[in-house]
Parts: structure tokens; C-alpha cells; sequence
């Protein structure tokens, strides 16, 4: 059975950083994509971007593109996603989402979701 | 950057009845297309990909339509369960992956 299983909910101030975890089972975890999405309250799925735990390659939302980090740790088939400089905009449940190499980009297996508030 | 619209935001639909959902991409991404239905407290469910393929354990009253820019997801006759939040998203064109509105199914 594939399992993502998060982090708990995190509450943060403005100009803070989160670092949100997405444990891995069920599966080989080098053979997929991570994506990793948001939905703030009331508003669309947002991308943030994909990493790739075999290679460490990433490609992130160029709206993103500077405040975040995706890194994983192979050893314990985990990934992670760091985002800087909080703003009361980024309040929303972050979600992991694996994706097969060669796979299209649509989602079978998420994340339970980590809800993450930033404010003063 | 595509844009994805959905129509209409709410649908109030009786038990038994057909729903159905429109989405509509800025420009156009083939096939290259997927629905989720989430319920309240629950991550998404991938319901169709490929614009019409039903993905794993998808009942067949689910079925997806068209190719393009104009798409639509059909629930044949809504059973209790069906009442949720309906998300088209478009993997032709990316980065960025984009998402619709979404459509809420609810109660009539």
C-alpha cells in the first residue's frame, strides 16, 4: 500500500520558514517524482514545483522560484519542502504528490496534507 | 501560463440525476487533462485522466469528455457519495501545472 504520510500543522510568523515532511512507503521511492501543490482557503490548487529524489533534480514554480527547497533523505524515503519569507498569503494546505518518471503529471497518491498559517 | 475555468461553480442535482461539469482550458492541451473529486476533509481523488480515462476502482457512472479546450466530466445518476467538489487540471503545457476553480456538486 502507498503511503504519504506529512508533517503536522505548522503556525508561523511573517518572514519565517516551514519545512514540511512527506514520508514515503509502499513503494520504491527513487522510481517517482515529487510534486508538491498548495490550496489556500477558498482558492485553486496551486504548483510549486517537482523533485527528483534519485537525481536531487528540481524544477520549481517560477513563482516560487527563490523562497523554496525541495530535498528528500534517501535513507529514510522521506521528502521535504522548505518554503522562506512567509507571507499571510502562503496560509494553505501544502500537499505531496508522487508522480512516475515517466509518468504524466497527474496525481493517484497524495499526501494527507499540512496545513500551514503564517501569522503575526 | 494556461488558464482553467470551470462551470458553474455550484450544481445542485437531485439523487439520481445526471451532473454535469464543464471545464474549459486558455488554450488548448490536447488530452492532456485530469479530474479529482474531493469531499470535505479528504486530499483529492484522481477520477479520470488522459480527458477520459477512469483511473483505478473509478466507478463507470464517471466518465470524461472532449479534447482541446473544452471539456466535461458526467456523473451518470449521483449517488450520496458523489456530493463533493469537482477540480479539472491541465499537465500539457507546464510548468505550471494548472488547476481549475472548482465545481461543487451539491444537494438540490
Amino acid at each position: 500500500q502507498v503511503l504519504l504520510v506529512q508533517s503536522g500543522a505548522e503556525v508561523k510568523k511573517p518572514g519565517a520558514s516551514v519545512n514540511v515532511s512527506c514520508k514515503t512507503s509502499g513503494y520504491r521511492f527513487t522510481s517517482y517524482y515529487m510534486h508538491w501543490v498548495r490550496q489556500a482557503p477558498g482558492q485553486r490548487f496551486e504548483w510549486l514545483g517537482w523533485f527528483n529524489p534519485n537525481t536531487g533534480g528540481t524544477q520549481y514554480a517560477r513563482k516560487f522560484q527563490g523562497r523554496v527547497t525541495m530535498t528528500r533523505d534517501t535513507s529514510i524515503a522521506t521528502a521535504y519542502m522548505e518554503l522562506r519569507g512567509l507571507r499571510s498569503d502562503d496560509t494553505a494546505v501544502y500537499h505531496c504528490a508522487r508522480v512516475g518518471v515517466a509518468g504524466p503529471p497527474f496525481y493517484d497518491n497524495w499526501g494527507q496534507g499540512t496545513l500551514v498559517t503564517v501569522s503575526s | 501560463e494556461i488558464v482553467m475555468t470551470q462551470s458553474p461553480a455550484t450544481l445542485s442535482v437531485s439523487p439520481g440525476e445526471r451532473a454535469t461539469l464543464s471545464c474549459r482550458a486558455s488554450q488548448t492541451v490536447n488530452s492532456n487533462l485530469a479530474w479529482y473529486q474531493q469531499k470535505p476533509g479528504q486530499v483529492p481523488r484522481l477520477l479520470i485522466y488522459g480527458a477520459y480515462i477512469r483511473a483505478t476502482g473509478i466507478p463507470d457512472r464517471f466518465s470524461g469528455s472532449g479534447s482541446g479546450t473544452e471539456f466535461t466530466l458526467t456523473i451518470s445518476s449521483l449517488q450520496s457519495e458523489d456530493f463533493a467538489v469537482y477540480y479539472c487540471q491541465q499537465y500539457s503545457d507546464w510548468p505550471p501545472l494548472t488547476f481549475g476553480g472548482g465545481t461543487k456538486v451539491e444537494i438540490k
